[in-house]
């Protein structure tokens, strides 16, 4: 099992759609978890942390369920703006400092 | 503030050469990591720094050297470069603590090995 594991799309949806990714980590010691956002040839940028009570950030809701080692994140009414590559990231560590381990991304294009 | 700085943005090498590519950031970030990307792989950990002179291997470790002599600069060395390390190479910093931070990525440097 791919230690962080996400669908690598595309998720193709209009505009104002509604449009939801999971990600499973496979270490259930994971600490921290976040989702960062990638541009065609860019680097990534954080999108937001996830926190055990699920958060949200306007049009962008991330959960997380441990019990299962999942992650998702729901975007509502899609822009176009919004085309990208969504990583799914998950600090492996519990001893304070970074060791991150990313999934490979889930890309989205959203049309007019 | 300019960030993390990465240079060169494009490279390219022919099979046994040698290069350094740079890193500097001006946050003040005790901790400085390289990743390299590659298509379906994801971003791999190759070396990682917890403070000026400390540092340590990550994931792909092999081929790669680091040093951090300062706080803001985390050049990463290729020793003798082969078509496998063909890839886009990222360097990131943040604040070191007993929580997670936000990572802070560079541009990235293109790398083509021939």
């Amino acid at each position: 099992r791919k230690e962080v594991e996400q669908d690598p799309g595309p998720f193709n949806v209009p505009e104002g759609a509604t449009v939801a990714f999971n990600c499973t980590y496979s270490n259930s010691a994971s600490q921290s978890f976040f989702w960062y956002r990638q541009d065609c040839r860019k680097e990534p940028k954080l999108l937001m942390s996830v926190y055990s009570s699920g958060n949200e950030d306007g049009r962008f809701t991330a959960q997380l369920n441990r019990a299962s080692q999942y992650i998702s994140l729901l975007i509502r009414d899609s822009k176009l703006s919004d085309s990208a590559t969504y990583l799914c990231v998950v600090n492996w560590g519990n001893t304070g400092f970074q060791k991150l381990v990313f999934g490979t991304g889930t890309r989205l294009l959203v049309s007019p | 503030n300019a960030g993390v700085t990465q240079t060169p943005k494009f490279q390219v090498l022919k099979t046994g050469q040698s290069m350094t590519l740079q890193c500097a950031q001006d946050m003040n970030h005790e901790y400085m990591s390289w990743y390299r990307q590659d298509p379906g792989m994801g971003l791999r950990l190759i070396h990682y720094s917890v403070g000026a002179g400390i540092t340590d291997q990550g994931e792909v470790p092999n081929g790669y050297n680091v040093s951090r002599s300062t706080t803001e600069d985390f050049p990463l060395r290729l020793l003798s470069a082969a078509p496998s390390q063909t890839s886009v190479y990222f360097c990131a910093s943040s604040p070191l603590g007993l929580t997670s931070y936000e990572q802070y990525f560079g541009p990235g440097t293109r790398l083509t090995v021939t």
